[in-house]
């Protein structure tokens, strides 16, 4: 089934431990996205890639970094996560980079930073 | 960047009466717009778009959403809720170039429907 995979699907975290969210799309997109999800503020951009090779800082960066060395996969890594760090993560995904065709997210997963 | 607000964060509503929830956006550009809808503890699901082509858009489960230049609005209504239409919804903007047309969401608008 064509589509995104998130994994894992939720994770208790301590704080200062380093974590990567995995996402893989098979639906050979370009542009990927990863957003976190806060109740109040909707979901926020935090980092995106335009096409493999490349990738931009979104609204909320700070604390995040991700690498898109092939089209499928766009892994989102905490280098040292914090509290406020606890959200519901969700990767996307576009066909275009250049406008705004229609987007697939995946599932999400579950942060919870103690 | 553009942006979009919500104006009702909650609305309340009666089964098989009309809903309405308001989106008001932000842009320099010619804005692609979509409403996107949440069921509890589950992924986006996209509603609609409106990407210039005709201002009023027809999505799926008998939504639909009418885009405003003049009033900068892309209110999304159904002439009769249903108990299933209970959800978080989400007026989105597509970003400028610069951010790879990433989504920009509205704080969202939790719809209750009622008996």
């Amino acid at each position: 089934i064509a589509g995104i995979t998130q994994a894992p699907t939720s994770q208790i975290l301590a704080a200062g431990r380093r974590m990567t969210l995995r996402c893989t799309q098979d639906m050979r997109h370009n542009a990927m996205y990863w957003y976190r999800q806060d109740l109040g503020l909707g979901l926020r951009l935090i980092h995106y890639s335009n096409t493999a090779g490349t990738t931009g800082k979104g609204e909320v960066p700070d604390g995040y970094s991700v690498s898109r060395a092939n089209t499928d996969d766009f892994p989102l890594t905490l280098a040292s996560a914090v509290p406020s760090q606890t959200s519901v993560y969700f990767c996307a995904s576009s066909d275009s980079a250049f406008k705004a065709a229609g987007y697939t997210f995946g599932s999400g997963t579950r942060l919870t930073v103690v | 960047a553009q942006s979009v607000t919500q104006l009702d964060s909650h609305v309340s509503v009666s089964e098989g009466t009309p809903v309405l929830l308001r989106c008001n956006y932000s842009s320099s550009y010619s804005p692609s717009l979509f409403w996107y809808v949440q069921h509890p503890n589950k992924g986006l699901q996209l509603l609609l778009k409106y990407t210039s082509a005709a201002t009023l858009v027809k999505g799926i489960n008998g939504f639909e959403a009418e885009f405003k230049k003049s009033e900068t609005s892309f209110h999304l209504t159904k002439p009769s809720a249903h108990m299933s239409d209970a959800a978080e919804y989400f007026c989105v903007v597509s970003d400028p170039p610069y951010s790879g047309y990433a989504l920009n969401f509205g704080k969202g608008t939790s719809l209750l429907v009622t008996p």
